[in-house]
Formats: structure tokens, C-alpha cells, sequence
């Protein structure tokens, strides 16, 4: 496709309930990102995928967070037993290159409400 | 933390004016980026200036990069009222994979 995209672009969630969100990355970009960016913000880095090698996930804020990237394209992030601090919304960045060296073309974000 | 710190946090201009926005690290860097986010477009990239370069323009937009002062500056000159936005800097990390936001300035630009 042209750009990046996720889905779905709304979800709530009552507390507790598990979440998966997905991103589409442009076609053939090497690194994958997922960020969390609260109301008023800059995006918290989470997670950081290299086709489908997950190489650091030390921004992910607890072990109720998980990501996948199984074939090295689309990558899902999951959310089990979900919080109302979880509230947020959720980025998906990719880039051509390996490492933070290039330029992140950014999806239209996914915003998770937990009630 | 490595997080970039901006000033101002808001800043309100006329349109046609110059508008400039600073950020300021703590620690090495390989790369520093700026991006700008309003609701129609979300988070698009503007610029990126590699921990070995001092200054480089695209279009209305000059960036400058002092590594000694770990500061970086973001000139946007003849100000639209569609600049009206967020703007971010952002640090590549030196380990290499994370890329580190700053809270960002809010840019309003007035018609």
C-alpha cells in the first residue's frame, strides 16, 4: 500500500478484556516500531522489530504487553487484561533501513479506550 | 534518560512570521529527527540531521545540530496557518534501535 496503516483506528475495551491491534508497515521496510502516546504527549517507544526479529522491547510497560512481527511484515500488538491506564493511543512506524538511522513513516494510529 | 526536552512548549505567532522551536538532550546521539503532528495528517517526518552534520534546510525548514551543547533548532520561516501543529524532535538512540520523542512544542500560526 502507499503508507502505513492500522486497524482498527478505535477500540474500547472494558477493563480486563484482551486487545490486538495490527499494522500494516510500508512494503519492504526492514524496521518496524510500536509507540504509546498519551493525550498531550510525545510517542513512548515500546517495541522495535527487525524483519521479524523482535531486538528490543524494553519499552513495553509490563509482561500484559506483546508484539509479534511472525513473517517479517505485519506485526500485531496485544494486550491482555487490559487497564484504564492503557488508555492511549497506539503508533506503528516503519522504516526502510535497520536501526533508528532512517527516516519513520508513521500509521494513522490506533486509539484504545479502556473502560 | 536521553528524552529530548523542547522549548517552548506552545508558541502562537501571526502568519508570515518565523517560528523557531529548540530541543535539548543529555546524552550521544547518532541522529536527531523532527516531525510534526496534527489530527488530518498524524505524525509525519520533516527532517533528519546525522550526529555529524551542523545544519540542513528542506523548503521553509532549517535545522541546526550543536553536538558540544547537545541542542538542536527547528526554523520554520514565512509561517502558514497550516503549520499550525506539534512539532517533535526525536533522538536516535545510540544503541541503535530506539528512537527517543521529546513532549513537543505546540505551534499555533494565527491567518
Amino acid at each position: 500500500g502507499a503508507g502505513v496503516s492500522q486497524s482498527p483506528r478505535y477500540k474500547v475495551a472494558k477493563r480486563g478484556q484482551d486487545v490486538a491491534l495490527r499494522c500494516d508497515p510500508i512494503s519492504g521496510h526492514v524496521s518496524l516500531f510500536w509507540y504509546q502516546q498519551a493525550l498531550g504527549q510525545g510517542p513512548e517507544f515500546l517495541t522495535y522489530f527487525q524483519n521479524e526479529a523482535q531486538l528490543d522491547k524494553s519499552g513495553l510497560p509490563s509482561d500484559r504487553f506483546f508484539a509479534e512481527r511472525p513473517e517479517g511484515s505485519v506485526s500485531t500488538l496485544k494486550i491482555q487484561r487490559t487497564q484504564q491506564e492503557d488508555s492511549a493511543v497506539y503508533l506503528c512506524a516503519s522504516s526502510f533501513g535497520g536501526y533508528a538511522y532512517n527516516e519513520q513513516f508513521f500509521g494513522p494510529g490506533t486509539r484504545l479506550t479502556v473502560l | 534518560s536521553q528524552q529530548g526536552e523542547e522549548d517552548p512548549q506552545a508558541l502562537s505567532i501571526q502568519e508570515g512570521e518565523n517560528a523557531t522551536m529548540n530541543c535539548s538532550y543529555k546524552t550521544s546521539i547518532n541522529n536527531l529527527q523532527w516531525y510534526r503532528q496534527n489530527s488530518g495528517r498524524g505524525l509525519v517526518h520533516l527532517i533528519l540531521i546525522r550526529s555529524n552534520e551542523r545544519e540542513k534546510h528542506s523548503g521553509r525548514l532549517r535545522v541546526t545540530l550543536d553536538t558540544s551543547k547537545k541542542s538542536s533548532s527547528l526554523l520554520i520561516t514565512a509561517s502558514r496557518a497550516a503549520d499550525t501543529a506539534s512539532y517533535f524532535c526525536a533522538l536516535g538512540d545510540t544503541g541503535g534501535f530506539k528512537t527517543i520523542f521529546g513532549a513537543g512544542t505546540r505551534l499555533f500560526v494565527k491567518a
